[in-house]
């Protein structure tokens, strides 16, 4: 159990046009989702916080209207990067927060999904 | 300000021998500690997590101990195996956060030599 799916698993843009990556819980639903970004050799980078009906919270640096974030369902976030730009090339890795394994507050696991390989040209 | 530090960032042992992942961290409102795998290109993957009621934390090969007076957690792989090479990173959050965010360390690459 707990599985979470990105699509799409790679994609190749032209600067200036906007690219949505999907993250999805595939058997648990996830009120949580968190969206990361990796650069080469380096830790994850948390960007934003996204609640299921709610806005998402951004970490500090992190351009809301550039990366939207829309959480519709229990199962689904997703993260648009608008007007991309080369600098926004990146690996982006989306997790869902289980509730089931822990009895809630920090004890909650996340898990994450196989990532999205972004390149702006 | 990193809170939460893996200093090795490489680490090679003999496959069949232990492999021994190290991580400090600052805040002591952190409550719930994670280690994660990951293979380059690809998501990280949970392996094991312990909450600071406990010391120890036992699953199959992999064994993580928690020092709550050192702020110092380990993760132990006996025995290693070549599929183990991968980046570990340990993670950690706070009851104080009821948002379930982790903050990451750097990552230590493991290695295991046939």
């Amino acid at each position: 159990g707990a599985v979470v799916s990105q699509h799409p698993s790679w994609v190749i843009c032209k600067s200036g046009t906007s690219v949505k990556i999907e993250c999805r819980s595939l058997d648990f639903q996830a009120t949580t989702m968190f969206w990361y970004r990796q650069f080469p050799k380096q830790s994850l980078m948390l960007m934003a916080t996204s609640n299921e009906g709610s806005k998402a919270t951004y970490e500090q640096g992190v351009e809301k209207d550039k990366f939207l974030i829309n959480h519709a369902s229990l199962t689904l976030s997703t993260l648009t990067v608008t007007s991309a730009h080369p600098e926004d090339s990146s690996f982006y890795i989306c997790s869902a927060r289980d509730r089931r394994r822990g009895g809630g507050g920090s004890a909650d696991t996340q898990y994450f999904g196989p990532g999205t390989r972004l390149t702006v040209l | 300000d990193q809170q939460v530090k893996q200093n090795s960032p490489s680490l090679s042992v003999q496959e069949g021998r232990i492999s021994i992942l190290n991580c400090d961290y600052t805040n002591s409102m952190f409550d719930y500690f994670l280690w994660y795998k990951k293979y380059p290109a690809e998501g990280p993957t949970f392996l094991i997590s312990i909450s600071s009621i406990k010391d120890k934390n036992e699953d199959g090969r992999f064994t993580v101990f928690l020092n709550k007076s050192a702020k110092h957690l380990s993760l132990h792989i006996v025995p290693s195996q070549p599929g183990d090479s991968a980046v570990y990173f340990c993670a950690a959050s706070g009851v104080s956060s009821n948002t379930g965010k982790l903050i990451f360390g750097q990552g230590t690459t493991l290695q295991v030599k046939p």
